[in-house]
């Protein structure tokens, strides 16, 4: 079974430019996560998708983060435009529990470095 | 004060030893209790997780929780090389759209 999967890898970019992140996750997998990890800290969540609908995004900063999971399946994470802090590694999740993230898989990640 | 307090290390230790990694948290309300694994640049991969109180072992590793203290623990038994990452505890309810919480992770070196 394939995993989740994330492109790119890493981006550098810089500052006050666009980014955005892509996310496939495992198949027959409902619920979607969008995590953002600051180095040396744990995972904190961005947004949850429940198919199509975006259920939590209490912690996305809306001025300049967007997402979108068309047809319930893929999902796109963007930020128009980047600062230097959002430099971290962004994590999409995956898991078919019906909300609950207790067994979410992740993917590797991509890390943005804004410069 | 953090929801969730983990002591980031790093911690080495020689190999075959017994590992002790240990969380700390304020909300009452976490009934679901996980620990994840996470390598270097790769994402956390989830080891074991337990409801409410009480112990749950697989294999070398074994989950603790003590809801009383509010503590929770891992221990890994004869711990391996192939054991360095960084652990991460994280926690959620069972209510109020099961948002996780995660611990900043504990970096692990077992030294061959």
């Amino acid at each position: 079974e394939a995993g989740v999967v994330q492109s790119p890898r890493y981006k550098i970019i810089e500052k006050k430019q666009p980014v955005a992140f892509w996310c496939n996750p495992i198949s027959g997998h409902n619920t979607l996560y969008w995590y953002r990890q600051n180095l040396g800290q744990g995972p904190e969540l961005l947004i949850r998708y429940e198919n199509e609908e975006a259920v939590d995004d209490s912690q996305l900063p809306k001025d300049r983060f967007s997402a979108e999971r068309l047809k319930g399946v893929d999902s796109t994470l963007k930020i128009q435009p980047a600062e230097l802090g959002d430099s971290a590694v962004y994590l999409c999740a995956s898991s078919n529990k019906g909300g609950s993230d207790t067994e979410a898989f992740f993917g590797q990640g991509t890390r943005l470095t804004v410069v | 004060q953090k929801e969730v307090e983990q002591d980031p290390g790093p911690l080495s230790v020689p190999e075959g030893a017994i590992v002790s990694l240990n969380c700390t948290y304020s909300n009452s309300a976490f009934q679901y209790f996980m620990w994840y694994r996470q390598y270097s640049r790769k994402g956390p991969e989830l080891l074991m997780y337990t409801y409410s109180s009480g112990n749950k072992e697989d294999g070398r590793f074994t989950a603790q929780v003590d809801k009383s203290s509010k503590y929770i623990s891992l221990f890994i038994r004869d711990s391996q090389p192939s054991d360095s990452a960084t652990y991460l505890c994280a926690m959620r309810g069972n209510t109020g759209g099961f948002k996780t919480i995660f611990g900043a992770g504990t970096r692990l070196f077992v030294k061959a």
